[in-house]
């Protein structure tokens, strides 16, 4: 079976830096993605690991580790904006379907 | 323009009632999902189609039918509607990349 794990919630301040866990057990693993959510609204692709190691995309930033079953999404400036939830999830065969955690709230404060 | 609409986006329904939740997609994806999302939790995947004509069980299918009749319509069914089906219903496609594309949400509440 497949489980993905966050913290349910995560608080920073505006300019400096958030790290959002996530942690799986999978059968297989064919990637990771994380999406961004805001209240009440549809879940917005970020990024997609697949290979270990850090993937710098500016703001966002994600890392992965095979071997521990663990990635983290890296935001970097924060901004105030940058409040949402953020969601994990596993690709965990070839058949496209994605395992999501329950997200990480994360409130940045002035 | 959106590529992933939803309609109804809001619904209320009696208990036995049937409902039918329908996802419209521009994307010209091959793969439709459906999701439903309960407060202060994550995606759960209901059902899901690789293509016209196909439609597969996801991890929750226990009350829900899906319809794929064309690339760009993929429909979820509930044929008889309980309280325990409110939520927020999603519709996503995604083609050969990792990424899916979201529509806006169906919000559904059984009374």
């Amino acid at each position: 079976g497949q489980g993905v794990e966050q913290p349910a919630k995560l608080m920073s301040v505006e300019g400096t830096f958030a790290r959002v866990n996530c942690t799986y057990s999978t059968s297989g693993f064919n990637g990771l993605s994380w999406y961004q959510q805001r209240e009440g609204q549809a879940p917005v692709f970020l990024s997609y690991v697949v290979l270990d190691g850090l993937k710098d995309s500016g703001h966002f930033s994600t890392f992965l580790s095979r071997s521990n079953g663990y990635s983290y999404l890296l935001l970097t400036e924060l901004q105030i904006k940058d409040s949402a939830s953020y969601l994990c999830a596993v690709k965990g065969t070839n058949t496209g379907k994605l395992t999501f955690g329950d997200g990480t709230v994360l409130t940045v404060k002035p | 323009e959106a590529a992933v609409t939803q309609s109804p986006r809001n619904k209320v329904a009696v208990t036995g009632g049937k409902v039918t939740l329908s996802c419209n997609q521009t994307n010209n994806h091959n793969n439709m999902y459906w999701y439903r999302q309960d407060t202060g939790h994550g995606l759960r995947l209901i059902h899901y189609s690789y293509g016209a004509g196909s439609t597969e069980k996801g991890d929750i299918p226990d009350g829900y039918k899906a319809s794929r009749p064309s690339q760009e319509n993929f429909s979820l069914i509930l044929e008889l509607a309980t309280p325990s089906q409110t939520s927020v219903y999603f519709c996503a496609s995604g083609g050969v990349s990792y990424e899916q594309y979201f529509g806006p949400g169906t919000r559904l509440t059984v009374l």
